[in-house]
Formats: structure tokens, C-alpha cells, sequence
């Protein structure tokens, strides 16, 4: 039961636009969102987090938009630089302990 | 300030046999979490212990096991292996909140069953 979803498997940008990245929620109790970056023989890097009582949080380059009604949060990049290419996870939890993960979308920023 | 460091990088090990992975976590962090991460899949949470006790459990069998020391150190250990437990094992900290925490990932051990 994945109780987390990003459809989308990968995703190719060219630098200097923008990556959007999507994740849907089946589970209406999560109310902490949070995304990570991973490096091929890395563990996965925190990015951004968003509580559920938000709807945008922002940090930087990157920014994390919550629509709770359609249980969809996405992450935007802007803007893309190769050193973004990386497969991206989004994870959410109900709790504070365990944390629901997607299968991952790998992004790809051409030069 | 150190990050969360896990040991081995990489292991072989054969059906039936145990393993012992271990996970040091980030100073200042007293929560240690473990994820079994398949190819091509995303991380799936195993257990997590806080105060050397479990504290939330996933859906794995019991010969999947644990312990965190006083130190916040942690092992997972796994009893009788089985092909399908080939995979990478992330360990991950935080500090306790009850909610709203960001676990911070070590780079993951990867274990083959042969």
C-alpha cells in the first residue's frame, strides 16, 4: 500500500528553467512533508520541509507548495543547475517517526 | 558537528546466515532510525528507537531486531537472510519532538544475500 506516490519516475529540465517535482498522499493524518536529494552512493540529503498548517515554504532556490485538498505537494526548482540532477524523494509522516517515502523521481538539469 | 556514519559500506552475506549493521548517529540527536531501501524503490521504515527503547515499527518480520546504546548508537540486526533482504540499509537521526522532526540519513550500508 504506498501511501506515497510521485508518478513521475524522472524528469529533464534545461539550466535555468524551472523543475517542478510532484508527490501525491493518500493518507490524510500526514501532517509533516519534508523532501530529500540522493547522490548514487549517497544516503538521501534533507532538503525542504513544510508543515501541514502551510501552504509554501521557500528556502533558497527551492520551494515546497502543500495543497492538503488534493492531498499534492510539489517541489520547485528554480533555477535547475546540473549539480540539481539527482533522484529526489518526498516522505511524510503522521507521527514524527515514521516516515512514508515515494519511489522517487530522477532529475536530470542539461546544460 | 558529525553526521550520521554507518558501518559496513558494503557486506556479502549468504541465505540463512545473520548480519549486524551499525549506525552512529548525528551529535545532539538521541533518535536513530532504520530503512531498507530496495532497487527502485524508496526507503521503507524498518524501526526507530529513541531512549534505547523501539518507538515504532514498520512492517517487518521479527527477525528483523535492534538496540540503541546509552550513546545513541544503534544496531539492526537481521536473523536467517533471505534473498529479498538484498538491498541498502539506510540509518537515519533526529531529535525527539513527538512531531514535525527531520531525520538526517547516513550513507547507507548495502547488503547482498548470495
Amino acid at each position: 500500500d504506498q501511501q506515497v506516490k510521485q508518478n513521475s519516475p524522472s524528469l529533464s529540465v534545461q539550466e535555468g528553467r524551472i523543475s517542478i517535482l510532484n508527490c501525491d498522499y493518500t493518507n490524510s493524518m500526514f501532517d509533516y512533508f519534508l523532501w530529500y536529494k540522493k547522490y548514487p552512493a549517497e544516503g538521501p540529503t534533507f532538503l525542504i520541509s513544510i508543515s501541514s498548517i502551510k501552504d509554501k515554504n521557500e528556502d533558497g532556490r527551492f520551494t515546497v507548495f502543500l495543497n492538503k485538498s488534493a492531498k499534492h505537494l510539489s517541489l520547485h526548482i528554480v533555477p535547475s543547475q546540473p549539480g540539481d540532477s539527482a533522484v529526489y524523494f518526498c516522505a511524510a509522516t503522521p507521527t514524527g517517526n515514521q516516515f512514508y517515502f515515494g519511489t522517487g523521481t530522477s532529475l536530470t538539469v542539461i546544460p | 558537528e558529525t553526521g550520521v556514519t554507518q558501518s559496513p559500506t558494503h557486506l556479502i552475506k549468504t541465505r540463512g546466515q545473520q548480519v549486524t549493521l551499525r549506525c552512529s548517529s548525528q551529535s545532539g540527536h538521541n533518535t536513530v532510525s532504520w530503512y531498507q531501501q530496495a532497487l527502485g524503490q524508496g526507503p521503507q521504515f524498518i524501526f526507530q528507537y529513541y531512549r534505547e527503547e523501539e518507538n515504532g515499527r514498520g512492517n517487518f518480520p521479527p527477525r528483523f531486531s535492534g538496540l540503541q546504546f546509552p550513546n545513541y548508537s544503534s544496531e539492526l540486526n537481521v536473523n536467517a537472510l533471505e534473498l529479498d533482504d538484498s538491498a541498502l540499509y539506510l540509518c537515519a537521526s533526529s531529535l525527539f519532538r513527538g512531531r514535525g522532526e527531520t531525520q538526517y540519513f547516513g550513507p547507507g550500508t548495502r547488503l547482498l544475500v548470495l
